[in-house]
């Protein structure tokens, strides 16, 4: 079936620390995820993606890794922010416009 | 630029009735594709419309329906609402169909409340 999920649903992290976020999928055909941050009251947006050609991909100040063996990808986000406090997804791109969402995880980022 | 813009931002129907909402997709972008948010939950696929026509279908009830305008924004029609219908409804907007690089960016959403 389809499935991603992730590992925890809620993050709490001092300011300044570094975050990481899990996700497990079980469709071991899966090719490209994404990560979206999603704020209270406003739409995902878009964070930083990965196809399965990769092990790791940096952005700014955020760096995804994927382990196809265990089916698992993190999202890393260095120097954690207050405003990087929002409900971050994982979603496998399936093609065709159709995502595939885990539940997300909440992450608070204490000052 | 402007992102995806949805309309109305909020609304209450009465069960029973039937609700349109609107998508204006990233200029340039030829793809939209509908998400349902329930409370606590992610987004789960509804639609997707490329070049105006229906490329994906989620597994929803056909009293939800949509389609694609020439120019490329897009109507989300749900009839007989049912309170489980309460939910943010999400556009998103990509360039191409699919593909690894093809990003898909969403919209703000629509909040929609059946009383």
């Amino acid at each position: 079936g389809e499935s991603v999920g992730l590992h925890l649903p809620t993050l709490s992290v001092q300011e300044g620390d570094n975050s990481i976020i899990n996700c497990a999928y079980s469709n071991s055909a899966s090719d490209y995820f994404i990560w979206y941050k999603q704020e209270s009251g406003k739409g995902p947006q878009f964070i930083i993606d990965i196809r399965s050609n990769m092990d790791k991909r940096q952005g700014q100040r955020v760096t995804v890794l994927l382990n196809k063996t265990v089916k698992h990808l993190s999202l890393q986000i260095a120097a954690t922010q207050p405003g990087d406090s929002a409900v971050y997804f994982c979603a496998e791109n399936r093609g065709g416009g159709k995502l595939i969402f885990g539940q997300g995880t909440e992450l608070s980022v204490k000052p | 630029d402007a992102g995806v813009t949805q309309s109305p931002t909020h609304l209450i129907k009465t069960r029973g009735q039937q609700v349109t909402l609107r998508c204006s997709p990233i200029s340039g972008h030829k793809s939209v594709s509908w998400y349902q948010q329930v409370l606590g939950q992610g987004p789960q696929f509804i639609f997707q419309y490329y070049e105006k026509e229906e490329r994906g279908r989620g597994n929803f009830p056909d009293r939800f329906s949509a389609r694609q305008f020439p120019n490329y924004s897009s109507e989300l029609n749900v009839n007989a609402l049912l309170l489980g219908d309460s939910a943010l409804y999400l556009c998103a907007s990509s360039l191409g169909s699919s593909g690894y690089g093809n990003t898909i960016y969403f919209g703000e959403g629509s909040w929609l409340t059946v009383v």
